[in-house]
C-alpha cells in the first residue's frame, strides 16, 4: 500500500505570512494527488486536485504543485479564515484506492 | 445542485448493529464512485471503501476489510455503511463523499454533513 507522509504536523504563522506544506508518497503517483481544508466541525473541503488545480471558488492564495513522489500546497498569504487542518490525499484507479496524509494543523501567531 | 444528505447520529451499545445512510441528488448518482471517510475524535482523516453505484463495485481499504460492509441501492441514489457488531472503538464521525469524475477514482468534491456514531455501554 501506498504511504503518504505529511510535514509538518502543525505550524504556527503569521497573517500575511506564506505557508508551505508538503506531502510524499512513498512511491511514484504521478500528480495523482489532492488537497483539503477541514475547519473544526465541519466537513474537509476540497481545494487543489490532481496537484495543482484549484477547485472552482477557492481562492487563488491556495496553489499545489509537485508529481511522483514529492508535493508542496502553498498558502501565499495566510489569512485568518485560513485555519484549519490540511490534508493531502492519493488516489489510484488500478485498483481503485484512496490514501490520505496525517494532516497538518495550521494556526495563527 | 449536486447533494449528500447522510442519517443522524446514532448512539449505540457494543455488539449492536447498525447502518448509516448518504443520499445523493443533483447528480446522475449511477455514474459516480461514493467513498466513506472515518474520523474519529481529535484525529485525521481514514478512507474505508468505495462503491460505484451502477454495479456495486466495492473496494475496501485493508483496515476496514471484514470490519464494516459498504452497499448502495441505485434506485433511490442512497448509498450506505454497516456494521454486524459495533465496538467502543467504532465512536467517530463518518463522511460519505463523491468522486469528482464520472467513473473514476479521483479526489471528493461533495461530502456529505457527516455522521456521528457514539459506541458506549
Amino acid at each position: 500500500d501506498i504511504q503518504m507522509t505529511q510535514s509538518p504536523s502543525s505550524l504556527s504563522a503569521s497573517v500575511g505570512d506564506r505557508v508551505t506544506i508538503t506531502c510524499q508518497a512513498s512511491q511514484d503517483i504521478s500528480n495523482y494527488l489532492n488537497w483539503y481544508q477541514q475547519k473544526p466541525g465541519k466537513a474537509p473541503k476540497l481545494l487543489i486536485y490532481d496537484a495543482s488545480n484549484l477547485e472552482t471558488g477557492v481562492p487563488s492564495r491556495f496553489s499545489g504543485s509537485g508529481s511522483g513522489t514529492d508535493f508542496t500546497f502553498t498558502i501565499s498569504s495566510l489569512q485568518p479564515q485560513d485555519i484549519a487542518t490540511y490534508y493531502c490525499q492519493q488516489y489510484d484507479n488500478l485498483p481503485p484506492r484512496v490514501t490520505f496524509g496525517g494532516g497538518t494543523k495550521v494556526e495563527i501567531k | 445542485e449536486v447533494q449528500l444528505v447522510q442519517s443522524g447520529a446514532e448512539l449505540k451499545r457494543p455488539g449492536e448493529s447498525l447502518k448509516i445512510s448518504c443520499k445523493g441528488s443533483g447528480y446522475s448518482f449511477t455514474s459516480y464512485w461514493i467513498g466513506w471517510v472515518r474520523q474519529m475524535p481529535g484525529k485525521g482523516l481514514e478512507w474505508m471503501g468505495i462503491i460505484y453505484p451502477a454495479d456495486s463495485d466495492t473496494r475496501y481499504s485493508p483496515s476496514f476489510q471484514g470490519q464494516v460492509t459498504i452497499s448502495a441501492d441505485k434506485s433511490i441514489s442512497t448509498a450506505y455503511l454497516q456494521w454486524s457488531s459495533l465496538k467502543a472503538s467504532d465512536t467517530a464521525m463518518y463522511y460519505c463523499a463523491r468522486h469528482k469524475f464520472p467513473d473514476l477514482v479521483g479526489a471528493f468534491d461533495f461530502w456529505g454533513q457527516g455522521t456521528m456514531v457514539t459506541v458506549s455501554s
